[in-house]
């Protein structure tokens, strides 16, 4: 299985300040034959499931606020989060479904400063 | 707009099989991939398998065979039984649907998953006597 790891665990950060998230994966989730990543992020506010902010890596979900941005290629990508707002606080998650089983990464809990 | 509703007893016996059922509104179940996704408490998401279009399935291996998705196109809905539980199978489950998003090698196009949207709410089962 492809492992799939972020960091940190949780950050804190003041309103309008950035934030960023890193994922790694054990293996390349990059697909030459078409040149895409395999790798999408979510974004889980407490109650809800998860919700798709990016997938293809770079490629934003509708109606997903353009502060939110993504970023990277092969196995190792970063989710931004240009200017914290509140609504913001959540759980964001990367997950690859470059192969079976696709795999999450354990969780990057953002808070508020 | 799509919206996906999990059902299904929130108490399960050990050794007994949990069986859960998704609903589909809002559009077609064919020619999509409907998958079923576990999170226990305090632990991470867990993908258990999915069902292509009405027939082709895939299941994680860490299941041990335990695990069986089927649909029923007639009425919008896909089915999880997980059989031979334990208190480790007690969980949020949630369903939820992938694009088909085929690749290419040359001509030859092939179907494949793309990530999960949307998610259902998510159904509490617990594994206790």
């Amino acid at each position: 299985d492809i492992v799939m790891t972020q960091s940190p665990d949780s950050l804190a950060v003041s309103l309008g300040e950035r934030a960023t998230i890193n994922c790694k994966s054990s293996e390349s989730l990059l697909y030459s034959s078409n040149n895409l990543n395999y790798l999408a992020w979510y974004q889980r506010k407490p109650g809800q499931p998860p919700k798709v902010l990016f997938y293809w890596a770079s490629t934003r979900e509708s109606g997903v606020p353009d502060r939110f941005s993504a970023s990277g290629s092969g196995t190792d990508f970063t989710l931004t989060i240009s200017s914290l707002q509140a609504e913001d606080v959540a759980v964001y998650y990367c997950q690859h479904y470059y192969s079976t089983p696709p795999t999450f990464g354990q969780g990057t809990t953002v808070e508020i400063k | 707009q799509v919206h996906l509703q999990e059902s299904g007893p929130g108490l399960v016996k050990p050794s007994e099989t949990l069986s859960l059922t998704c609903t589909v509104s809002g559009g077609s179940i064919n020619n999509y991939y409907w998958s079923w996704i576990r999170q226990p408490p305090g632990k991470g998401l867990e993908w258990m398998g999915y069902i292509f279009d009405s027939g082709t399935t895939n299941y994680n291996p860490a299941l041990n065979s335990r695990v069986t998705i089927s649909v029923d196109t007639s009425k919008n809905q896909f089915s999880l039984s997980l059989s031979s539980v334990t208190a480790a199978d007690t969980a949020v489950y949630y369903c939820a649907r992938s694009a088909n998003s085929p690749y290419c090698i040359g001509a030859n196009c092939n179907p494949w998953f793309n990530c999960f949207d949307p998610w259902g709410q998510g159904i509490l089962v617990t594994v206790s006597s």
